[in-house]
C-alpha cells in the first residue's frame, strides 16, 4: 500500500507566478488535511477536505490560496501570484476516518519563491 | 484548543531509554493525546496515542498521569535514526473535533553515539 504521494517535492516560482501542489492520499483515504511548515517553525493546519467538500478552511489565508479534493484525481493546493513569504514546506496528510484516526503524512513539497 | 508543553530540547545516548515529557493541564474528557514526530526533511510520522489507559507499539509506550494532565512519550532504546522533533498534540474526540492536529515547537531530541 502506497503512502501519501506529494508531487513536485520541490517547486521553484517566482513572484507573481502560480504554484500547484498535488497530494495523491492513501489507497481507502477519503479524508484529506494540508499543512504548512514556515523555517524553523511548527506544521500550521490550513484546510481539510473530504472528496468534493471542503470541510474546515479555518487556516487557509483569505486571498490567493484555495483547494480542492474531485471526485477522481488528486488534491491540488492552489497558491495564485505567489510572494516570497509563501516559501514553506507544504504537508499534506490523509486519513481513512475523521478524528481520532492516524494521519498519514507525505513527504512534503517545499515552495521556494524567488 | 488544549495546549501542551514541551520542553525544547533533550539529548540522549545510543541504546538508552529515553522519556520525553508533556504537560497538557487544560486537557478535557474526551481530548486524545497524540504524538508524532518528524525527522529532518521529512513529513510527521504518527507514534502513539491514548486516552486514558498506557499504551504501547513497536515503536514506543505512552504513559498517561493518572489525572492525564501530563504524559510521558518513552523510547525504550534510543537509537540514532530516532533523532526528531516530537510533538505531542491533544485531538477531540470523535464529534467534538475539525479534524485538523495543532502542532506546537515540539520537543527536539538529539541522540548521541
Amino acid at each position: 500500500n502506497a503512502g501519501v504521494m506529494q508531487n513536485p517535492r520541490h517547486l521553484v516560482r517566482r513572484r507573481g507566478q502560480e504554484a500547484r501542489l498535488r497530494c495523491s492520499p492513501m489507497k481507502g483515504h477519503s479524508h484529506v488535511y494540508w499543512y504548512r511548515q514556515l523555517p524553523e517553525e511548527g506544521l500550521k493546519f490550513m484546510v481539510y477536505l473530504q472528496k468534493e467538500n471542503i470541510i474546515d478552511e479555518s487556516g487557509m489565508p483569505k486571498e490567493r490560496f484555495s483547494a480542492e479534493f474531485p471526485k477522481e484525481g488528486p488534491s491540488i493546493l492552489r497558491i495564485q501570484q505567489v510572494v516570497r513569504g509563501d516559501s514553506a514546506a507544504y504537508f499534506c496528510a490523509s486519513s481513512p476516518i475523521r478524528t481520532t484516526d492516524t494521519q498519514y503524512f507525505g513527504p512534503g513539497t517545499r515552495l521556494t519563491v524567488l | 484548543d488544549a495546549k501542551t508543553t514541551q520542553p525544547n530540547s533533550m539529548e540522549s545516548n545510543e541504546e538508552e531509554p529515553v522519556h520525553l515529557p508533556c504537560n497538557h493541564s487544560t486537557i478535557s474528557g474526551t481530548d486524545y493525546i497524540h504524538w508524532y514526530r518528524q525527522l529532518p526533511s521529512q513529513g510527521p510520522e504518527y507514534v502513539i496515542h491514548g486516552l486514558t489507559s498506557n499504551v504501547n507499539n513497536r515503536m514506543a509506550s505512552l504513559a498517561i498521569a493518572e489525572d492525564r494532565k501530563s504524559s510521558t512519550l518513552i523510547l525504550h532504546r534510543a537509537t540514532l535514526r530516532d533523532a526528531a522533533v516530537y510533538y505531542c498534540i491533544l485531538e477531540k474526540g470523535y464529534g467534538g473535533s475539525q479534524g485538523n492536529l495543532i502542532f506546537g515547537k515540539g520537543t527536539k531530541l538529539s541522540v548521541k553515539p
